[in-house]
């Protein structure tokens, strides 16, 4: 099993729909958490931290369940600049230790 | 401000041959690594260094080596390229609180 798991996708969604990820990690220990947005053929980039009491950034909500170990990204009113991969990042305790997810993939279409 | 650069952008490299990536970072970030992208995969985690003169290995080391002379600089080397080294390769450095900042990337095909 791996780590870090997500919905490879793609998802395709109408411009101005809601659409949400949702990312497991098997260690218990994780400690710090992450979504970042990858581009095609870029890097990636920081999106957003993920806190334990959940966390907004604009469109973008984060949410952090640490009893069934997952996290998940809302995206509201979706735009077709969203259009991305976004990776699911956990880091573990007490380390450099950072696992990637391979990626969700989102098309928006006018 | 450049934050993370990464030369070359692009290579084709014969099996057996050798080549350096070098990683250049101007945030003075104490921690740089080396990451793998492969279809499908997450990032995989190559090598890394927690401070000048230091590295570490990552989850995939085998057929890599770095060094860290300098703290802005991260260098990794493959000592003789196989065709399971094909990926694009990205570089990428943090502060402690472990928010990671990536460079453009580097695209190697070995034939």
């Amino acid at each position: 099993r791996k780590e870090v798991e997500q919905d490879p996708g793609p998802f395709n969604v109408p411009e101005g729909a809601t659409v949400a990820f949702n990312c497991t990690y098997s260690n218990s220990a994780s400690q710090s958490f992450f979504w970042y947005r990858q581009d095609c053929r870029k890097e990636p980039k920081l999106l957003m931290s993920v806190y334990s009491s959940g966390n907004e950034d604009g469109r973008f909500t984060a949410q952090l369940n640490r009893a069934s170990q997952y996290i998940s990204l809302l995206i509201r009113d979706s735009k077709l600049s969203d259009s991305a991969t976004y990776l699911c990042v956990v880091k573990n305790t007490g380390g450099f230790k950072t696992i990637f997810g391979a990626g969700t993939r989102l098309f928006v279409k006018a | 401000n450049a934050g993370v650069t990464q030369t070359p952008k692009f290579r084709v490299l014969k099996t057996g041959q050798s080549m350096t990536l070098l990683c250049a970072q101007d945030m003075n970030h104490e921690y740089m690594y080396w990451y793998r992208q492969d279809p499908g995969m997450g990032l995989r985690l190559i090598h890394y260094s927690v401070g000048e003169g230091t590295t570490a290995k990552g989850e995939v080391p085998d057929g890599y080596n770095v060094s860290r002379l300098k703290k802005q600089n991260f260098l990794l080397g493959l000592e003789s390229a196989a065709p399971s080294q094909t990926s694009v390769y990205f570089c990428a450095s943090s502060r402690i609180t472990g928010e990671q900042y990536f460079g453009p990337g580097t695209r190697l095909t070995v034939t």
